[in-house]
């Protein structure tokens, strides 16, 4: 149990299909991460919020909109997603500028897009 | 944009025997993060090095860091079947930018 959860575990859309990823960390920390994880290519850091605000977007297409209400809560929202974009989704948080720099993961939404 | 690599990418090896697994990165970096993700979990956190000739230690994995040669190694005393996993490193970048390794899967034979 690492403090980190998402829902959904596992979630099938078409192309045209809209759907949203939550990420929750009940571990008191600041900043928060959706990382992406494909079969053939290194875990890809997509966006990075701190305190609530966004201060990192990897040159993610637009078709991936974070939202991050609160600390605790990280969001992706999906929209006329390619094939391509069927991956392994982790979010990750960790305490930000104060404390250890250790990042805590989820357990990741494994997502295909038909 | 910072590069990381690993090697080797895959390793099979008996128990018992040492190895060690590399990670090089491109850009000056004083922080590196070591990850194990055992088959369909996430990644879990083995240690974080931030300075310059830190070591770390836990149990069979030994863990350190020359940022004069951007080199981390990960190194495995007489390996057990429980350490196979694949395991990453990630450089940290102008703070909460992380690029990870591409990841080298252990695999350690009975």
């Amino acid at each position: 149990e690492t403090g980190v959860t998402q829902t959904p575990r596992h979630l099938v859309m078409g192309m045209t299909n809209k759907k949203s990823l939550k990420c929750e960390q009940h571990l008191g920390h600041n900043a928060m991460y959706w990382y992406k994880q494909s079969a053939k290519k290194p875990l890809e850091l997509m966006f990075v919020y701190n305190f609530k605000e966004q201060t990192e977007n990897n040159s993610v297409p637009s078709r991936f909109s974070p939202e991050c209400p609160n600390s605790s809560h990280l969001f992706l929202h999906l929209h006329t997603l390619q094939p391509e974009d069927s991956a392994l989704y982790l979010c990750a948080s960790s305490p930000g500028k104060t404390g250890l720099p250790t990042q805590y993961f989820g357990p990741g939404t494994r997502l295909l897009v038909l | 944009e910072l590069k990381v690599e690993q090697n080797p990418l895959f390793l099979s090896m008996q128990e018992g025997k040492n190895y060690t697994i590399y990670c090089n990165y491109s850009t000056t970096s004083d922080r590196l993060y070591w990850y194990r993700q055992d088959p369909g979990k996430s990644l879990e956190s083995l240690f974080v090095l931030l300075s310059n000739g830190a070591v770390k230690q836990e149990g069979r994995l030994m863990a350190s860091l020359d940022t004069k040669a951007r080199l981390s190694t990960l190194h495995i005393t007489a390996a057990v079947h429980d350490l196979s996993a694949t395991y990453f490193c990630a450089v940290e970048y102008n703070f909460n930018k992380f690029y990870f390794g591409s990841g080298t899967k252990l695999n350690v034979k009975p």
